[in-house]
């Protein structure tokens, strides 16, 4: 089956700095990658549409200048966090659609912990 | 914002039981999908169910649709310990292929 996958897994920061999250479609081409953001005990909320070689498309409420997406190839979606806050501690994930498929899947997430 | 509700929040079951967990969604749809999330990881992708379909089965799985009353059932049969997890419907409400409106899941414990 499809593979996605996220790195870093885990990364823990200090308040200020910025922090790169990339996806990769390991096996297929995904010209639409998504990001998901999911606090604890809650479910995931759609932060962020990105399609390959255009700019992406932030929901209502997510700030595209702190949440820089970049989808420079068909195989990767990179999301950096600008100058993170305690409050953007959360697991991070994305998902990748090949073509025209309903299926998506789903990266393994990452977990971020700002201190 | 949140598509789907799903119920109940929470299910404590024993081994050998059966778990019910239901979705109920808010705009008309394509299809209709169940993930499961182990604790702090990623999603693994159940079952899809298209609007045109009224049950499905996968395994130990069997899904239903009802798309009059906007509504899911996902039903997991002899349920095992490593059951344990949270379940999640989701929808592409605006259309097929976009991005996934997920539910606020059902936390299944499956004791052994």
């Amino acid at each position: 089956g499809a593979v996605v996958s996220q790195h870093p897994s885990r990364v823990i920061c200090k308040s200020g700095t910025s922090v790169k999250i990339e996806c990769r479609s390991l096996d297929f081409q995904a010209t639409t990658m998504f990001w998901y953001r999911q606090f604890p005990k809650q479910s995931l909320m759609l932060m962020a549409t990105s399609n390959e070689g255009s700019k992406a498309t932030y929901e209502q409420g997510v700030e595209k200048d702190k949440f820089l997406i970049n989808h420079a190839s068909l195989t990767l979606s990179t999301l950096t966090v600008t100058s993170a806050h305690p409050e953007d501690s959360s697991f991070y994930i994305c998902s990748a659609l090949p073509g025209t498929h309903n299926e998506q899947f789903f990266g393994p997430g990452t977990r971020l912990t700002v201190l | 914002s949140q598509q789907g509700e799903e119920d109940p929040q929470a299910l404590s079951i024993q081994e050998g039981e059966n778990a019910t967990m239901n979705c109920s969604y808010k705009t008309s749809i394509n299809n209709l999908q169940w993930y499961r999330q182990n604790s702090g990881r990623g999603l693994v992708h159940l079952i899809l169910i298209r609007s045109n379909e009224r049950e499905k089965h996968s395994g130990r799985l069997r899904v239903t649709l009802d798309t009059s009353k906007k509504s899911s059932s996902l039903l997991i049969t002899a349920s095992r310990a490593a059951d344990t997890a949270s379940y999640f419907c989701a929808t592409p409400p605006r259309a097929a292929g976009t991005a996934l409106i997920f539910g606020k899941g059902t936390t299944l414990s499956v004791s052994s």
